[in-house]
């Protein structure tokens, strides 16, 4: 599986967009991006994926680049709840198999 | 509807011991996953299972470790003897495998300390 590379921390004023950048740059064709993210103490939570098109749910967006060598995950209006380790993976198909890095520790503030 | 349980919380005891961590999976999920989460290793993947078979265990550490899923409905992570250096947290996660993605879903975590 392709590695990824996020920065270690990013900080986020509460109410405004919160872009967590993600580069795969050896990422394969067949290949998803994968966002998860984990609160203090509880288990990761899944927030989004996506191949190639960009992806919109309740949680968030994720951008995909056109050469899908990097990505950003976007949530629209941060809150103090979002604050959390967020991790970017890449993987195959399913994606029975998840590796995860170590993340960007994104604090959301007042 | 329940999530993944996991069982116990928080457990205890002195090296030499065995240990045994439970989980039951969401209803219908066919996918189960054991990962271990330390500062210095981050979160690893041990072992998962298809339909109750062991697909890749090749994260498992050593012997000292095995995992079984009797049903479709429960999984046992089984450390003896324990170390301190097994002290982590311990996550099982639950996911439904097929053709389109279906993510996977975490429980709370079992917090072993082995003194």
């Amino acid at each position: 599986d392709a590695k990824t590379t996020q920065p270690p921390s990013m900080d986020c004023a509460e109410g405004r967009a919160a872009n967590l950048p993600c580069n795969h740059s050896t990422i394969s064709g067949n290949e998803y991006v994968y966002w998860y993210r984990q609160i203090h103490s509880q288990g990761p939570q899944y927030i989004i994926h996506g191949l190639k098109n960009n992806e919109t749910n309740e949680m968030a967006s994720l951008i995909i680049t056109e050469d899908r060598k990097s990505s950003t995950l976007i949530l629209p209006h941060a809150t103090l709840r979002d604050t959390a380790v967020y991790y970017c993976i890449v993987s195959r198909g399913t994606a029975s198999k998840l590796t995860f890095g170590t993340g960007t520790r994104l604090q959301v503030t007042l | 509807d329940a999530g993944v349980i996991q069982s116990p919380r928080h457990e205890v005891t002195e090296m030499g011991q065995e240990v045994t961590l439970r989980c039951k999976p969401i209803s219908g999920h066919n996918s189960l996953f054991w990962y271990r989460q330390t500062m210095m290793r981050g979160l690893e993947l041990l072992i998962y299972f298809n339909n109750n078979v062991p697909i890749d265990d090749s994260g498992m550490p050593e012997d000292r470790f095995s995992a079984k899923m009797p049903n479709a409905s429960f999984s046992t992570l089984k450390i003896q003897p324990s170390e301190p250096r097994d002290s982590a947290v311990y996550f099982c996660a639950s996911s439904l495998a097929g053709i389109a993605y279906q993510p996977q879903h975490f429980g709370d975590g079992t917090r072993l300390s082995i003194l």
